[in-house]
């Protein structure tokens, strides 16, 4: 059974502090990634794709892609309360299905 | 720019009832794909749509079938409803190939009493 694995959390960390969110995947077939956010009856909202091993900077955001590990992570610098969200690690797998994360649950405090 | 649209927003069904879901692609997106996300649970990929060929499927019953028009407009039509059919359904263009990102719509919520 080809999986995606996150942590559900709830991830709690302090105004202007880094987050973490953490995912790794099964399907060793996979191409490409992508971090989605989700805030509470709303529908997904893409953040970041990365599709080679390294980093990936955008703003705030940073994606980190190891596939010999199987790892991808997201890491939210200077966290504000409005990045408080449900975020889903997202994997293209090898037979061309997206597959989701259950997500992590993100509360950032003032 | 014209973003992802989804109707209706919500819907009740009965058990044993049909349903049809609509979704329009966000403006020069070829591609559509459809996810039935549960409470406290991510997206489930159903099927996707390239050309109006389904290009795609993750494991739901055949009674969850859908089409896509030559606007890239799509449907989802789920026959014989049950309890557990109760989510969040949620459309997704992108453009082209399936490493593209891809863009949600609000979703349709359903609720089958």
């Amino acid at each position: 059974q080809k999986e995606v694995e996150q942590n559900s959390g709830p991830l709690s960390v302090p105004e202007g502090a880094i987050a973490s969110l953490n995912c790794t995947y099964s399907d060793r077939g996979s191409q490409s990634f992508f971090w989605y956010r989700q805030y509470s009856g709303k529908s997904p909202e893409l953040i970041m794709s990365i599709y080679s091993n390294g980093d990936k900077e955008d703003g705030r955001f940073t994606a980190q892609l190891n596939k010999a590990s199987q790892y991808v992570s997201l890491l939210i610098r200077d966290s504000q309360p409005s990045d408080s969200a449900t975020y889903l690690c997202a994997v293209i797998e090898g037979n061309n299905d997206m597959r989701f994360g259950a997500g992590t649950r993100l509360t950032v405090k003032p | 720019e014209t973003g992802v649209t989804q109707s209706p927003t919500h819907l009740i069904k009965t058990r044993g009832q049909q349903v049809t879901l609509r979704c329009s692609s966000q403006s020069g997106h070829n591609t559509v794909s459809w996810y039935q996300q549960a409470l406290g649970q991510g997206p489930q990929f159903i099927f996707q749509y390239y050309r109006e060929e389904e290009n795609g499927r993750g494991n739901f019953p055949p009674r969850f079938s859908g089409l896509q028009f030559p606007n890239y407009s799509s449907e989802l039509n789920v026959n014989a409803l049950e309890l557990d059919d109760s989510a969040l359904y949620l459309c997704a263009s992108s453009l082209g190939g399936t490493d593209q990102p891809q863009h949600f719509g609000d979703g349709t919520r359903l609720s089958i009493l």
